[in-house]
């Protein structure tokens, strides 16, 4: 059984591209959070998730950020006209339920934007 | 809103010895403290965790310790091996379970 699987691991952009960052919970998982990480930083929250619904999106960006986690497919993090200020890792962590504070996170999408 | 800081952002130990990294929070409302490892290029993952009602806990060679009156609790890694070298966060979990925060991490080097 895989656990959380995030495509692509890098992605380049220039700026004023979009950036569409995809991930998949571990099984039997319905709960989805994106971090992001800037180097030698750390996790930064940006929004959590359940099917169809936005919980808490108070870590994300007003502009040119937006998250989505469909009834069928993975929790997809989109960036619109990207910038160089947006280069960071991105992590998604998984969770079985909403009162469960063990996150399972995957391997990260790392974004460069030139 | 929930603050978490962790200390020291580096540490350095030979091989052997032990090592012990500090977080502190400010939500006393906070019930549960895992602590996470990031090796290079990876996701974190969970190592151990402690909820509130436990003082302390120990798998083989990790521990954490809890102190709710003082709002802190720690990592102990003992008889390190190189291995053992990544960054290590601290959490707590906002109540509700909506958000998590992490502390800024600890680069953890162990020399052979």
């Amino acid at each position: 059984n895989a656990g959380v699987m995030q495509n692509p691991r890098h992605l380049v952009r220039r700026r004023g591209q979009e950036a569409r960052l995809r991930c998949s919970p571990m099984k039997g998982h319905s709960h989805v959070y994106w971090y992001r990480q800037l180097p030698e930083e750390g996790l930064k929250f940006m929004v959590y998730l359940q099917k169809e619904n936005i919980i808490d999106e108070s870590g994300m960006p007003k502009e040119r950020f937006s998250a989505e986690f469909p009834k069928e497919g993975p929790s997809i993090l989109r960036i619109q006209q990207v910038v160089r200020g947006d280069s960071a890792a991105y992590f998604c962590a998984s969770s079985w339920d909403q009162g469960e504070e063990k996150l399972f996170f995957g391997s990260g999408t790392q974004l460069s934007v030139l | 809103g929930e603050n978490v800081e962790q200390h020291p952002s580096t540490l350095s130990v030979q091989e052997g010895d032990s090592a012990v990294i500090k977080c502190t929070y400010s939500d006393s409302a906070s019930n549960y403290f895992p602590w996470y490892k990031q090796e290079l290029g990876k996701g974190p993952q969970l190592i151990i965790d402690i909820r509130s009602n436990v003082g302390e806990k120990k798998d083989q060679r990790i521990a954490v310790t809890l102190n709710k009156t003082a709002k802190h609790f720690s990592l102990h890694i003992t008889e390190t091996q190189p291995e053992d070298s990544a960054v290590y966060f601290c959490a707590a979990p906002r109540t509700g379970g909506f958000k998590t925060i992490f502390g800024a991490g600890t680069r953890l080097f162990v020399k052979a």
